[in-house]
């Protein structure tokens, strides 16, 4: 099955700086890598997507990259602010045959953006 | 966005009882809905993949008779964990797709359960 490896696993940063989190998978086969925010307690939120066929896309702050030979995408997120501080996931998904829409998540990457 | 919602949110059991948690797709049908589990401090783990009108499908690990999931209609999953033990204490989600949305991709997560078990 799928493994997604995310680094690192806490990133602080100070207000205005970038961030730069990396994630890794080994199934050449998915095809669909989204990036959520989770905020504690809560459920997780999309902030940006890609799929397989786009090595790049940007949502304002957010931006995400996706190298398909080298298996490894990355979210980028400049002019950080002090409520971008959270737990953000990577995540892959196979979507086809019988494992269609399985999600399968990085470790997890806790963000400290301090004022 | 389509909308996920679960029920409850919060819930306190003793050790040994079960306890249902539903998930509900509000404006959307979905055959198929997901089921997660999360840890203090940890990511999220698919446990199953509830299909309605079959059985679910489940993650190796997950012990089937213990985590009973049905998917009787197409906007309702519920998961029911028997003989809760405080091992089992962790917040479950469910998602969905919407398969009319514009972003097929794209799934949608419940607000979560809460799950303590003394």
């Amino acid at each position: 099955g799928e493994n997604v490896e995310q680094h690192p696993s806490t990133l602080s940063v100070q207000e205005g700086d970038s961030a730069v989190i990396k994630c890794t998978y080994s199934d050449s086969a998915s095809n669909y890598f989204p990036w959520y925010k989770q905020e504690l307690g809560k459920r997780p939120q999309l902030i940006i997507d890609i799929r397989s066929n786009v090595g790049e896309k940007k949502d304002q702050r957010i931006a995400v990259t996706l190298n398909k030979t080298a298996k490894h995408f990355s979210l980028h997120i400049t002019e950080t602010q002090p409520e971008d501080s959270a737990v953000y996931f990577c995540a892959a998904e196979y979507a086809g045959g019988t494992s269609y829409g399985k999600l399968t998540f990085g470790q997890g990457t806790i963000l400290t953006v301090h004022p | 966005g389509a909308v996920v919602s679960q029920h409850p949110s919060r819930v306190i059991c003793k050790s040994g009882t079960s306890v249902k948690i539903e998930c509900r797709s509000l404006d959307f049908q979905a055959t198929t809905m997901f089921w997660y589990r999360q840890f203090p401090k940890q990511s999220l783990m698919l446990m199953a993949t509830s299909n309605e009108g079959s059985k679910a499908t489940y993650e190796q690990g997950v012990e089937k008779d213990k985590f009973l999931i049905n998917h009787a209609s197409l906007t309702l999953s519920t998961l029911t964990v028997t003989s809760a033990h405080p091992e089992d204490s962790s917040f479950y989600i469910c998602s969905a797709r919407d398969p009319s949305g514009l972003e097929l991709d794209e799934q949608f997560f419940g607000p979560g359960t809460r799950l303590t078990v003394l």
